[in-house]
């Protein structure tokens, strides 16, 4: 069974920086590229970036710049790496399997959901 | 980047009736459209891809169609455990969702 788990949320103040992680089971970081997306309270749904079977990452213009995803596949762990965090930034990060071939991705599954919240 | 319109906001539907849900992209992308769920407190869950295909385990009530700018999920007999929110998202490139239609019980 694929399965995705998310850790690391937590509240921040602007400025500062926090580390999610993600544990993959069932794939692998050959099999499929991984992507986080975010979904802000009571809002819609928002790409961050993904790294891909190769290790190449691409990033939303929103956090491109003060965003890195990155993974350890000796631990099935994937990282997003946030810097310079925004209030806007405020959202429930979501870890998912990458389905298709780039650049037509969709997302299949998804794990639970970690909350990073970024206020003074 | 592609913007995604969903329409209406929100459907109120009776159960056992069909809800018809639309989606409409900025720009063509093909068949490159895909829908989720959302329930209360949980992840979206994938339900169709390519347009009209569905992700494993998703029951035949649920059908999509559409091409270029113009997509329709709908659902058929409109059961308790279908009144969500869905999304839809374009995969011809960077990926992109429209903001959601909420079925709700009329």
């Amino acid at each position: 069974e694929v399965q995705l788990v998310e850790s690391g949320g937590g509240l921040v103040q602007p400025g500062q920086s926090l580390r999610l992680s993600c544990t993959i089971s069932g794939f692998t970081f050959g099999d499929n590229a991984v992507s986080w997306v975010r979904q802000a309270p009571g809002k819609g749904l928002e790409c961050v970036g993904f790294i891909r079977t190769k290790g190449t990452t691409e990033y939303a213009a929103s956090v491109k710049g003060r965003f890195t995803i990155s993974r350890d596949g000796s631990i099935s762990t994937a990282y997003l790496q946030m810097n310079n965090l925004k209030i806007e930034d405020t959202a429930i990060y979501y870890c998912t399997r990458v389905r298709g071939s780039y650049p037509r991705y969709w997302f299949d599954p998804w794990g639970q959901g970690t909350l990073v919240t970024v206020s003074s | 980047d592609i913007l995604m319109t969903q329409s209406p906001a929100t459907l109120s539907v009776s159960p056992g009736e069909r809800a018809t849900l639309s989606c409409r992209a900025s720009q063509s992308v093909s068949t490159s459209l895909a829908w989720y769920q959302q329930k209360p407190g949980q992840p979206p869950r994938l339900l169709i891809y390519d347009s009209s295909t569905r992700a494993t385990g998703v029951p035949d009530r649920f059908s999509g169609s559409g091409s270029g700018t113009e997509f329709s999920l709908t659902i058929s007999g409109l059961q308790s455990e279908d009144f969500a929110v869905y999304y839809c998202q374009q995969h011809y490139n960077w990926p992109t969702f429209g903001q959601g239609t909420k079925v709700e019980v009329k």
